[in-house]
């Protein structure tokens, strides 16, 4: 069965400083995926997709870029976090396709203070 | 640009009985995905039921049943029995089926109490 990893789980960071959130996936090949933030606890709001190894689409322009080093290898990174980078993190993998089901990580809460 | 509304911020149910949460969206697509999401208080994302756009019947999974009425762009999520352990943040979502890499789309969310 397939597993999806992210961490860590917590992060208290201060402004300004780099950011690095890893995800991977496990049991599957050739997956597409994504970075979703979550902000209040509401709404989700896509970030970044990535169908293959150096492959990656911004869906908002921000403070964040995205890599995908390996096939299920997924890293969210940042040069200098700002205040608003604060939120819940979530990683996420598809099946090739669209009718594939997203199936999503434990996420990671980053507090930027 | 596809949008999708959960209308109830909150909701609450006393256990063991029903409780049905709304959403509704919208889409100028002919083809495309609905599902329901859990949120416990781990904050886990957690797939509850998935509809094809497709498909006039509508999808069951145990006490999880939707109501999905296309023309009226209106997907509904009955909880039956409700156990203390469906307490969570419900997200309806929505994927178009023209790309391969199936962006999701989500509402708001509505945060369900459940009382013994």
């Amino acid at each position: 069965s397939q597993t999806i990893h992210q961490w860590p789980a917590t992060l208290v960071q201060p402004v300004g400083s780099p950011l690095s959130l890893e995800c991977t996936v496990e049991g599957t090949s050739n997956p597409n995926l994504y970075w979703y933030r979550q902000a209040a606890g509401r709404g989700l709001q896509l970030l970044f997709y990535s169908v293959g190894i150096g492959q990656i689409s911004s869906e908002v322009p921000q403070n964040l870029s995205a890599s995908r080093p390996q096939d299920r290898q997924f890293i969210l990174s940042s040069k200098k976090l700002l205040l608003s980078d604060s939120g819940f993190y979530l990683c996420a993998w598809s099946g090739r396709g669209p009718r594939e089901t997203q199936y999503f990580g434990p996420g990671t809460r980053l507090l930027v203070l | 640009a596809q949008t999708v509304t959960q209308s109830q911020p909150e909701m609450s149910v006393q256990e063991a009985e029903t409780v049905t949460l709304s959403c509704t969206y919208d889409t100028s697509e002919s083809d495309y995905y609905l599902f329901w999401y859990k949120q416990p208080p781990s904050r886990q994302m957690i797939l509850v039921i998935r509809q094809e756009a497709y498909k006039q019947q509508n999808a069951t999974e145990n006490r999880f049943s939707v109501n999905f009425q296309k023309a009226a762009k209106s997907f509904s999520l009955k909880i039956s029995d409700s156990q203390l352990g469906d307490a969570a943040m419900y997200f309806c979502a929505y994927r178009g089926g023209g790309t391969s890499y199936g962006k999701l789309t989500f509402g708001q969310g509505t945060i369900l109490t459940v009382h013994p």
